[in-house]
């Protein structure tokens, strides 16, 4: 089982959608959760990053971890056609070092 | 704040050729991790060097694969012989002191790899 897993999708939604995006992870030691955003042919940069259960809300952007359920969600409301990009979620540990990534999924926003 | 070099971007060579990977942090981070990076796949981890000191490689395939981190700045990643199932992206990431509980990590556009 990966640490991380990832509906690779890919999705495709009009401007303006809300996108929902998704992970689940299968350690439980895990509390803090990331989502990256990868343009294509670029390197993964951080869009947010959230500690243990809760939502967080940056601009457009609204990441949910539930614990309990193991469940990590990025939501994007009101998308834009620069919001097309391959979105990663990442989980860790505390004291660990190493993010595990999921697979990601490739987001693609119609004007 | 210039970001991460990575060189070169693209190579292309035949299985059991040797090839490697130049790695340049943002200046001050401490903290650098070589990612491999396959189609359609997240980001691996292959190895993390703290200042020129290694954190983590048990995920390296040490049978071919060496990375070092020569007076903790720049990095080479290299692979002697490599193999078909290595062609992938291979991307450079630094990081913050103060900041491993954020998972921020700055990463570069990557040194896309092709075996034949």
């Amino acid at each position: 089982q990966k640490e991380v897993e990832q509906d690779p999708g890919p999705l495709s939604v009009p401007e303006g959608a809300i996108v929902s995006l998704n992970c689940t992870y299968s350690n439980s030691a895990f509390q803090y959760f990331m989502w990256y955003r990868q343009y294509s042919r670029k390197g993964p940069e951080l869009l947010m990053y959230t500690y243990s259960s809760g939502n967080k809300e940056d601009g457009r952007f609204t990441a949910q971890v539930d614990k309990s359920s193991k469940y990590i969600s990025l939501f994007i409301r009101d998308s834009q056609p620069s919001d097309s990009a391959t979105y990663l979620c990442a989980s860790m540990g505390p004291g660990a070092n190493n993010l595990f990534f999921g697979t990601g999924t490739r987001l693609t926003v119609i004007p | 704040e210039a970001g991460v070099a990575q060189s070169p971007r693209y190579k292309i060579i035949e299985k059991r050729q040797s090839v490697a990977f130049w790695c340049n942090p943002i200046s001050g981070h401490a903290t650098l991790y070589w990612y491999q990076q396959i189609l359609g796949q997240g980001p691996k981890l292959l190895i993390q060097f703290q200042n020129n000191g290694v954190v983590d490689d048990s995920q390296l395939p040490k049978d071919r694969f060496s990375a070092e981190r020569l007076k903790g700045v720049d990095s080479t990643l290299k692979i002697q012989p490599a193999k078909l199932e290595d062609s992938a992206v291979y991307l450079c990431a630094s990081r913050r002191a103060g900041t491993a509980n954020t998972g921020e990590l700055f990463f570069g556009e990557g040194s896309r790899l092709t075996v034949l």
